[in-house]
């Protein structure tokens, strides 16, 4: 069956620092990516998306490309802040009737100011 | 306004007891859903439903059962409570999926502990 796999956490970096979460899947088909993010004592949000080969996804200063050929999806952020402090699942969904996401085990960032 | 609501935030109850979690959205979505996030953060798919289908994760017990008393809500039913059910349960919404993916909206999370 489909699988992602992410890095685990917990990931600490100091504001402004370069953050890269590695996330790689396994899915027949082409399946459409996503990165959500949970803040503490939240629900998912959607962050990013991309449905074919070669999109980026970007939101709120973030980007993942869909690399087909290494099947791979990872998360970056050029600049954090505190506020991104948070717990981040990448996911896939295959097109599949009911339009489930099967999601990796998530990656919690912690932010120092 | 809240678009997807959930109530309890937090159940404890004992092993073996029956009970409930339910979630409304107010969006008009189709479908919902049910997940599961354990201790270590793990998510995963339950159910999802709409007025015409349910697909159910095959790894589910049938201890769980959703129930829809109209489209815009899906209520997660529980019998005979084990610890291993503690967890946090998410429902989400989307539209109904025609061939590509419909962003799902999520709900606050229900925590459940057994005891």
């Amino acid at each position: 069956g489909d699988s992602v796999t992410q890095m685990e956490g917990p990931v600490t970096l100091s504001e402004e620092a370069f953050l890269t979460i590695n996330c790689t899947y396994t899915a027949t088909g082409y399946p459409s990516l996503f990165w959500y993010v949970q803040y503490p004592g939240e629900g998912l949000q959607l962050l990013l998306k991309a449905t074919k080969a070669d999109d980026k996804g970007s939101n709120k200063g973030f980007e993942a490309t869909y690399r087909k050929e290494t099947t791979s999806f990872h998360l970056e952020k050029g600049s954090v802040q505190v506020s991104d402090s948070a717990v981040y699942f990448c996911a896939l969904t295959n097109n599949n009737a009911g339009n489930m996401l099967t999601f990796g085990g998530g990656t919690r960032l912690m932010v120092k100011p | 306004d809240t678009a997807v609501s959930q109530t309890p935030k937090y159940l404890v109850t004992q092993m073996g007891n029956d009970k409930s979690i339910k979630c409304e959205q107010n969006l008009g979505h189709d479908t919902m859903y049910w997940y599961k996030q354990d201790s270590k953060k793990f998510l995963k798919i339950m159910f999802s439903y709409n007025n015409k289908e349910l697909i159910i994760n095959e790894t589910v017990p049938n201890r769980f059962s959703p129930k829809s008393p109209d489209k815009a809500h899906l209520n997660l039913h529980i019998n005979s409570l084990e610890l291993g059910d503690s967890a946090v349960y998410f429902c989400a919404s989307s539209q109904a999926p025609q061939g590509s993916y419909n962003e799902q909206f999520f709900g606050p999370g229900t925590r459940l502990t057994v005891l």
